[in-house]
């Protein structure tokens, strides 16, 4: 919502720009993961996910970067537009163990400059 | 399109009073689940079900209890709201079956004075 961008990292990119969001995720034996947007006083929305089978998926302008070895989540956006702007999260899920929780990240607020 | 909707967008409460925040999916979910939200703390999972009439807590249950008495409706209940209740509530639901993408609805800001 309004007030869940405070006390966040934040990220400044120029419009046109392209946008790189970064997440390190806790647990090396998940198995998928999901980015998400939550723009504000709304819910978050699915942007783009990944099993941990790869690393690297394409979506509309936005690319997923998954580096096993080190944990790492990245999001990429390509020609960053003002309707970006918005809390970023990731989320990871071990599936295996039947778990259906994500757990999340704390999020990135993306502000495009025009 | 998976629609997740909550009864309410933003509702004002007294210390003490009992609090139903309701939720429905209309997609059949297996799974659905509350949030909270606040500054800095991110999202934070109370309580989700898998099935009905199932229910599982989750990292932050205290004061706050559910019903899943239909696979469509996951209702939080606060049964004596405090002021540190006040927050962000957000419901999600997931299909189960290891596709575990959860689908948000729009939240519910709750205040409670």
């Amino acid at each position: 919502g309004e007030s869940v961008g405070l006390h966040l990292p934040t990220l400044s990119v120029q419009e046109g720009d392209n946008s790189i969001i970064n997440c390190a995720y806790s647990n090396s034996a998940s198995d998928y993961f999901i980015w998400y947007k939550q723009e504000s006083g709304k819910g978050p929305q699915f942007i783009i996910d990944i099993r941990s089978n790869m690393d690297k998926r394409q979506g509309q302008r936005v690319t997923v970067l998954l580096n096993k070895t080190v944990k790492h989540l990245s999001l990429q956006i390509a020609a960053t537009q003002p309707g970006d702007s918005a809390v970023y999260f990731c989320a990871e899920n071990l599936s295996l163990d039947s778990s259906y929780k994500l757990i999340f990240g704390s999020g990135t607020r993306l502000l495009v400059r025009p | 399109d998976v629609k997740v909707t909550q009864s309410s967008r933003y509702l004002v409460k007294r210390t003490g009073e009992k609090v139903f925040l309701e939720c429905v999916q209309d997609m059949d979910h297996e799974n659905m689940f509350w949030y909270r939200q606040d500054p800095g703390l991110g999202l934070r999972l109370i309580y989700f079900s898998y099935d009905v009439k199932m229910k599982e807590k989750g990292d932050i249950p205290e004061g706050y209890s559910v019903s899943r008495e239909k696979k469509e409706r996951f209702s939080l209940i606060l049964e004596s709201a405090s002021t540190n209740q006040t927050s962000m509530y957000l419901c999600a639901s997931s299909l189960g079956n290891s596709d575990n993408e959860q689908f948000f609805g729009p939240g519910t800001r709750l205040t409670v004075l």
